[in-house]
């Protein structure tokens, strides 16, 4: 069965500290990891996702295979990045996407 | 380009009656998936469809169902409702059919509420 796992509803960090949102998942193929991000009042959008390997506004996630997780990282947080974030999984067919429970990132001043 | 547009935004319905919802997704995306979100369930996955065929389905009962169009516009439907339908209504289109190719586009959803 497909499932991701975020273990932290919140997570409250000061302006300028490192953040780690972690997530972990449970597939017995080979999937798609992906970050998505919910700001208030705006709708889900993509941040980020495993394939591209990319750094989006100073956010990065590494697949780690063998400890079967996607945490996503920023060195130093910005107030503009609290939100909510879903890390998601897909399978090799189709656009089913499994969604964790999320988790919502404060950044204080 | 627009992006993925749901209708209506609000809804509010009574128990036993049925609804229709409504997506409209990006020009040339062929790919309409629905998923419902709950503050007790999160993000769960209805069904997805592509060029109007159902790929993909959801543990969730026969009272749910979809449909897409030639157009690739898709209509959700759920019969009897209940209480527990109350929830945000999230439509999601693609441009191919797979995510390994290209992710999601949200739109705003639709929050149903059952009465």
């Amino acid at each position: 069965a497909q499932r991701v796992t975020q273990p932290e509803k919140l997570l409250s960090v000061f302006k300028g500290a490192p953040v780690e949102l972690k997530c972990n998942y449970s597939y017995s193929g080979s999937p798609e990891l992906f970050w998505y991000v919910q700001y208030s009042r705006q709708r889900l959008q993509l941040l980020l996702r495993h394939i591209s390997r990319e750094s989006i506004k100073g956010f990065t996630a590494d697949l780690n295979k063998g400890e079967t997780s996607f945490h996503l990282k920023k060195p130093f947080a910005q107030e503009e990045d609290s939100a909510m974030y879903y890390c998601a999984l897909s399978g090799e067919y189709g656009n089913k996407l499994v969604f964790g429970a999320g988790t919502i990132l404060r950044v204080k001043s | 380009k627009a992006g993925v547009t749901q209708t209506p935004r609000y809804l509010i319905k009574t128990r036993g009656q049925q609804v229709t919802l409504s997506c409209s997704p990006i020009s040339g995306h062929r790919s309409v998936s629905w998923y419902q979100q709950t503050p007790g369930q999160g993000l769960q996955f209805l069904f997805e469809y592509f060029s109007e065929t159902q790929r993909n389905k959801g543990n969730f009962p026969g009272r749910f169902s979809g449909r897409q169009f030639s157009n690739s516009r898709s209509e959700m439907n759920v019969s009897t409702l209940e209480l527990g339908d109350s929830a945000l209504y999230l439509c999601a289109s693609s441009p191919s059919g797979s995510s390994y190719n290209s992710p999601l586009h949200f739109g705003n959803g639709t929050r149903l509420t059952v009465t």
